[in-house]
Order: C-alpha cells, then structure tokens, then sequence
C-alpha cells in the first residue's frame, strides 16, 4: 500500500531565506504526487503536481517539487520565502484509481 | 472554473445525533470521494465511490458511516450516531479519471458536543 512521510512536524525560516520541505513515499509503481497547503480552518490548495517526465515541477506561488525515484523523495522548495507562506504542508500520493494518501503535514513558521 | 462545493460549512451536533454531509462534485466528474482530518492531524481517506457503488473504504469507514448519491448532483456522507472523536474537518473531492486528479471542497467542520 502507498504511504507518505513527510519527517518534520515543524520548521521555523526567516522570511527571504529558501525553504526545503522533505517527502518520501513508498509505491509500488510509478506514484502520483502532490503537494497541498493549508492555511489555518481552511481547505486545500493544490501547489503542485507530478505524474510523469521531467522531474523538476513548477507550482503556484513560486513553489517548485523534485521528484528523485531513486530516493523515493518529492521534496518542496521556495528559493525566497514571503510571510504569507506560513501554513500547514501536505505531500501526497496517489493511485491511479483508488485513494489518495497524505503525509502527517510540515508546519511552516515565518520568522520576520 | 468549476468546483467542488459542500455545505454546510460548519455544523454542530450533539453526540448519538444522525448527520448528513453534502457535496455537489464537479458536474462531469465520475469518481468522489470523502477524506476527514481530525483537528492537528493529517488528511486521511475515508472512501471513494464510483458507479454508484462503494469502490474502496479505509477502516475508518466503519458501519456508522454511509455514502450515498441522492441525485445526479449530490454526495453524501451520513454518520448514523456521531461520537465525540468524529469531530473533524471532513472534505469531499471528485474526479475525472481517478484518484490522481482529484479537485477538493472546502470541508465541512463537524463539531460534536
């Protein structure tokens, strides 16, 4: 069965600096990811997503997710990171019909 | 651009109460789905339905729980007898093709008293 791990409950950056929000998944074949955030009592917005060729997706927001299969990683990143990024992260992954699974989420702090 | 909607935003019940969900999916969507994250928590699956029928459940989705296509744009998530821990934000989503192109709503609070 798929599953997601995302290793860090939560991290503090100062605003401006880049950001890497780590993700691994386990699949049994080629997965389907995502990356969701989550602003506080609100729902989910989709930021980015990868089915399939090049590995390097590009995002709302200036979010950007590199899918690296050897590493079994889809790690998030923002190269300058804005207040207004604070918020609960998501990665997820897919099946092609079934479910979709997430991670237990990364809390991004902004410090100004 | 079409979205997922549901309703109501937030409702309050009290414990032992039947309640019932809605979402009205995308309009040519054939796959739905209920997720629920507990407060603090992650997202997890609670079912997925397609043709009209059950096609995964996780074991959340135990007998207190029912999913139902009223109408041609209606779905439903009803909990028989809501306890304390069902107190959670429960999101619908739909789909086209499958799992991996899933368009979320904006989630149901649930607060049970």
């Amino acid at each position: 069965a798929q599953s997601v791990t995302q290793p860090d409950i939560h991290i503090t950056v100062s605003e401006g600096a880049s950001l890497e929000l780590r993700c691994n998944y386990s699949y049994g074949a080629t997965p389907y990811l995502f990356w969701y955030v989550q602003s506080p009592g609100q729902g989910l917005q989709l930021l980015l997503k990868y089915f399939s060729g090049d590995t390097l997706v590009q995002g709302i927001k200036g979010f950007e997710a590199e899918f690296k299969r050897s590493q079994s990683s889809f790690n998030l990143r923002k190269p300058s990171v804005h207040w207004s990024d604070a918020a609960e992260y998501f990665c997820a992954v897919a099946s092609l019909i079934h479910d979709m699974r997430f991670g237990a989420g990364t809390r991004l702090t902004v410090k100004p | 651009e079409p979205e997922v909607t549901q309703t109501p935003s937030h409702q309050v019940t009290q414990m032992g109460q039947e309640v019932i969900l809605r979402c009205v999916p995308i309009s040519n969507h054939l796959y739905f789905y209920w997720y629920r994250q507990i407060l603090g928590q992650k997202v997890e699956f609670l079912v997925s339905f397609y043709n009209n029928e059950i096609s995964e459940k996780s074991e959340i989705f135990d007998d207190q729980f029912s999913v139902e296509r009223p109408d041609g744009s209606n779905f439903t998530l009803k909990i028989r007898s809501t306890k304390l821990e069902d107190s959670a934000m429960y999101f619908c989503a739909s789909s086209v093709q499958g799992a991996y192109e899933q368009y979320f709503g904006p989630g149901t609070r649930l607060t049970v008293t």
